[in-house]
């Protein structure tokens, strides 16, 4: 069965700088997908990153990059110039399509604290 | 854009009643979900639905029941509500193929709480 596992409960980052999440998973598959998702407070959940597991290269959106290890089956979260609105939960997943449909392993989330 | 709606935002149950949470989607996806979010946990899958008429159970289905006569909503319903379903409820929805693949659109959420 696949597991994600985010080992780093709550963090907290000063303005401008930069701070990694971290994110491994366990999984026998070859083919799959791995998501960072943003839940600030109050608010709904929404994308942040995607990988494709059959991608080398690292995925980038803006200030958010990752740092994907495939047979170390990691996946980190670097968030570079952080900002206030960064401040939320953010969640890593794992999907792979099943019969149809996908399947998603969520991890237990990192509480994400910027500064002022 | 309205995207993926949910109803209540907030509801407060006595052990034994029933509910309904309401979840509505607006860009005509075929998949779509209920989550639970219990603190310090990820998020559980309750119920997933392919398409309008097929519905089929995920991970902790147990209490809860969905219907999905329509493509655009996907009511849960709660039959006889334990304290053990206090949590945060989710609905998502998500693209069956195209570039968007896996990406999972989400609702705002129902806190709901069981006394």
């Amino acid at each position: 069965a696949q597991t994600v596992t985010q080992s780093q409960p709550e963090m907290s980052v000063q303005e401008a700088e930069t701070v990694t999440l971290s994110c491994t998973y366990d999984t026998s598959e070859n083919n799959y997908y791995l998501f960072w998702y943003k839940q600030p407070p109050s608010r709904q959940m929404i994308l942040v990153i995607r990988q494709e597991a059959y991608k080398q290269q690292n995925a980038t959106e803006n200030r958010f990059s990752v740092n994907f290890q495939k047979a170390a089956k990691s996946f980190s979260l670097k968030i570079s110039d952080s900002q206030l609105g960064d401040t939320a939960m953010y969640f890593c997943a794992f999907m792979k399509r099943v019969s149809g449909t996908y399947k998603y392993i969520f991890g237990t989330g990192t509480r994400l604290k910027v500064l002022a | 854009n309205a995207g993926v709606t949910q109803t209540p935002k907030f509801r407060i149950l006595k052990i034994g009643q029933s509910m309904t949470l309401q979840c509505t989607q607006d860009m005509n996806h075929n998949y779509m979900y209920w989550y639970r979010q219990d603190p310090g946990m990820g998020l559980k899958l309750i119920y997933y639905s392919v398409g309008a008429g097929i519905t089929d159970k995920g991970e902790v289905p147990n209490g809860y029941n969905v219907s999905r006569s329509t493509t655009e909503d996907f009511p849960l319903r709660l039959e006889l509500a334990a304290p053990s379903q206090t949590s945060v409820y989710f609905c998502a929805s998500s693209y069956s193929a195209g570039a968007n693949t896996g990406e999972l659109f989400f609702g705002e959420g129902s806190r709901l709480t069981v006394l």
